[in-house]
């Protein structure tokens, strides 16, 4: 069963951290997402990638950053964390040839920065 | 620039009865449509998506949408929904492009089945 797998089911970290989202993909997927979910909000892209060290701003990218060295692995780094990043962060991928094949999340990371 | 809009923040429905989950839409160029669904501390699975051709698909879990191009509509419905359906359930819009299209998403709805 191909799979996207978060490394934390939930995170608690302080105020002021720096903070890393790991995201594995099994699948050869080219392009790998970050959205973050908030109540009322949906969910809202942070940064995407199209390829290994490729990088792409989202909607929201101010306060993250993004790093893909190898093409199965995309990490969120919050570089100083703060209150209002406290949320769920989702992980997706898909095949570079188009939406139209859908995409795999992964199950999440409630983040709480306290 | 696409956007999505679900207007329907929460949708309560009793079990066995019908339901409709709205979605309107905007863009500039030719879309695909989805509906993923959100189970309880779950991530997100695909329901059903429109790409081209008819313009009634059907997902799983018996759920089906109507694209409406001159209404810019992509509703879910589902004639008899279950416990089970309780979730919540998003729209998403791409644009075609390729390599470089991504997915934007409504703001959710949450539908709650009750006996």
């Amino acid at each position: 069963d191909v799979k996207v797998t978060q490394s934390s089911r939930y995170l608690v970290k302080r105020t002021g951290e720096k903070v890393f989202l790991e995201c594995v993909q099994d699948m050869d997927h080219e392009n790998m997402f970050w959205y973050r979910q908030d109540p009322g909000l949906g969910l809202r892209l942070i940064y995407f990638s199209y390829d290994v060290k490729m990088k792409e701003k989202g909607d929201i990218p101010e306060g993250y950053s993004v790093s893909r060295e190898k093409k199965e692995r995309f990490s969120l780094i919050l570089e100083s964390a703060s209150t209002n990043q406290t949320s769920m962060y989702l992980c997706a991928s898909r095949t570079g040839t188009g939406t139209h094949k859908g995409y795999t999340f992964g199950s999440g990371t409630r983040l709480t920065v306290v | 620039a696409q956007s999505v809009t679900q207007l329907d923040s929460q949708v309560p429905v009793f079990e066995e009865a019908p339901v409709e989950l709205r979605c309107n839409y905007s863009s500039s160029v030719s879309v695909y449509l989805f509906w993923y669904v959100q189970y309880p501390n779950q991530g997100l699975q695909l329901l059903l998506k429109y790409l081209s051709g008819s313009t009634l698909v059907k997902g799983i879990n018996g759920f089906e949408a109507e694209f409406n191009k001159s209404q810019t509509s992509f509703h879910l419905r589902k004639p008899s929904v279950h416990i089970s359906d309780t979730a919540e359930y998003f729209c998403a819009v791409s644009d075609n492009t390729g390599t470089a299209s991504k997915l934007t998403f409504g703001t959710g709805t949450r539908l709650q089945v009750t006996l």
